[in-house]
């Protein structure tokens, strides 16, 4: 997939652990997102980033934290996992970023987290 | 809000006929426009896109896709389905300064033998 990697790429956890997954590029990108996909929902933006240790918020992300330490890796932490937040994960990394209107996004091949 | 529309939520096709999934959008200017394609268990893989120019816009695999301003669409197409087609396929918008691309909730194909 294009030098993304995720990890793990399935899980298993119970409702209040905690869980990172992590998304690791080789290809030098700045950008780098988190989604969410659930059936009926498509796909929907959790956290992206844009530099080491400049990330921002998106559409869902409430019980979610991110850290980029390094540009090649970003990290997404679910401090207290719930049920509500079994779904698949996805990394993608771009170029040029959002605000560009030349978005284009390259993804991971996803993380299936399931929380009993 | 911007929003993005599929309104097939799921296409069974034969082999060797031809395909149109719908995508409409809803924004004010002409946005970025894409269409993804998610095989079982894989990430998207990006089909084609349009900036601008030519309405028409060619992608991988066969697919093309067009652009119509008065209709707010971007249709995908393909004149012959095979069967290793069957995917999942989102469109999405990207609409430039307002930040965040919009993905649509995906139809998913199935192609009959």
């Amino acid at each position: 997939d294009a030098g993304i990697t995720q990890s793990p790429r399935h899980k298993v956890t119970e409702t209040g652990t905690p869980v990172t997954l992590r998304c690791h590029q080789t290809e030098n990108h700045r950008y780098m997102y988190w989604y969410r996909q659930d059936p009926g929902h498509g796909l929907r933006l959790i956290h992206y980033s844009y530099g080491v240790k400049d990330t921002d918020k998106g559409e869902v992300s409430d019980g979610y934290s991110v850290s980029r330490s390094k540009t090649e890796d970003f990290l997404l932490t679910l401090e207290s996992a719930t049920s509500s937040q079994t779904s698949v994960y996805f990394c993608a990394i771009s170029e040029s970023g959002m605000n560009s209107g030349a978005n284009v996004l390259t993804f991971g091949a996803g993380s299936r987290l399931t929380v009993l | 809000a911007q929003s993005v529309t599929q309104p097939d939520i799921h296409i069974t096709v034969s082999e060797g006929a031809s395909l149109e999934l719908r995508c409409n959008y809803s924004y004010g200017a002409t946005p970025y426009l894409f269409w993804y394609v998610q095989s079982p268990g894989q990430g998207l893989q990006l089909l084609l896109k349009y900036f601008s120019g030519d309405t028409l816009v060619q992608g991988i695999k066969g697919f093309e896709a067009e652009f119509k301003r008065s209709q707010s669409s971007f249709n995908l197409r393909k004149p012959s389905v095979h069967w290793s087609d069957a995917a999942e396929y989102f469109c999405a918008v990207d609409p430039g300064s307002q930040g965040n691309l919009i993905f649509g909730k995906g139809t998913k194909l199935s192609v009959k033998p």
